[in-house]
C-alpha cells in the first residue's frame, strides 16, 4: 500500500528558532500534500494544501510566513515552522493524495510531536 | 460549508460487546465519508470509505459503517469489540470538488476487561 513517511518523529526545540519537517510519499507520486495540525484530545486542523511545484494554500488563520511549505518534488513536502514559540508545540500530521490509483483516498503519516521550551 | 459531528466524545465498553460510534455531517453537495482509527502518538489509518453505490460499507478490522443520506449520518460498528480496539476515532468528510478532509471532532473508544 501507500506509504508517508514524516521525519523527525518528534522533535524538542528552544523558542525563537526554527524546525524543518519532512514528507514524504514512498511509494507513490503524491501530487498533492495536506498538513494538518492536532492539539492533545482535539481533532486535526488543516494548515494548508500544497500542489508540486506551486505555492502552497494556507487555510485562514494560518500565518504563511510562520509556517513554511515547500513542495519541490512529486515525493517530498517541507514544513518549517519559524521562530518557534512554545504554543506552536502540537502534533503535525501530513497526508499525500497520489496521481493514479484511488484519487479520493489521502495517505496519512505518523505524525510529528513537536515541543518548544 | 461541510461539517462533521461525531455525537460522542468518549465511549466506554466491555471487551467482546458491540459498539457503534456516531457520525453525523452537514453538506449541501454530495459528499464522500471516511472513518480513521488513530493509536497514540501515531497517524492516522484508514478504516473504511463511502464513495458511492451500496450504503454498508465493510472496512478493516471488522468495522463496518452505513451511511443513510436522509439522515446524513455514517455510523460506525461493530459487533464484537477487542482491548486492541482502544482508540481514537474519526469521522470525515470530502466533497465531491474538493481536496481536503474535514474531520470531526474524534470520539475515544475505551474496551475495557
Amino acid at each position: 500500500g501507500a506509504v508517508v513517511s514524516q521525519h523527525p518523529s518528534w522533535v524538542i526545540c528552544k523558542s525563537g528558532t526554527s524546525v524543518k519537517i519532512e514528507c514524504r510519499s514512498l511509494d507513490f507520486q503524491a501530487t498533492t500534500m495536506f498538513w494538518y495540525r492536532q492539539f492533545p484530545k482535539q481533532s486535526l486542523m488543516l494548515m494548508a494544501t500544497s500542489n508540486e511545484g506551486s505555492k502552497a494554500t494556507y487555510e485562514q488563520g494560518v500565518e504563511k510566513d510562520k509556517f513554511l511549505i515547500n513542495h519541490a518534488s512529486l515525493t517530498l513536502s517541507t514544513l518549517t515552522v519559524t521562530s518557534a514559540h512554545p504554543e506552536d508545540s502540537s502534533f503535525y500530521i501530513c497526508s499525500a493524495r497520489g496521481l493514479a490509483g484511488v484519487p479520493y483516498e489521502q495517505y496519512f503519516g505518523p505524525g510529528t510531536r513537536l515541543t518548544v521550551t | 460549508a461541510q461539517s462533521v459531528t461525531q455525537l460522542d466524545s468518549q465511549v466506554p465498553v466491555f471487551e467482546e460487546a458491540p459498539v457503534e460510534l456516531r457520525c453525523n455531517y452537514s453538506s449541501s453537495v454530495s459528499v464522500y465519508l471516511f472513518w480513521y482509527v488513530q493509536y497514540p502518538n501515531q497517524g492516522l489509518q484508514l478504516l473504511l470509505k463511502y464513495l458511492s453505490g451500496s450504503t454498508l460499507v465493510k472496512g478493516i478490522n471488522g468495522f463496518e459503517a452505513e451511511f443513510n443520506k436522509s439522515q446524513t449520518s455514517f455510523h460506525l460498528r461493530k459487533p464484537s469489540v477487542h482491548i486492541s480496539d482502544t482508540a481514537e476515532y474519526f469521522c470525515a468528510v470530502r466533497n465531491q470538488a474538493g481536496t481536503a478532509l474535514i474531520f470531526g471532532k474524534g470520539t475515544t473508544l475505551s474496551v475495557s476487561s
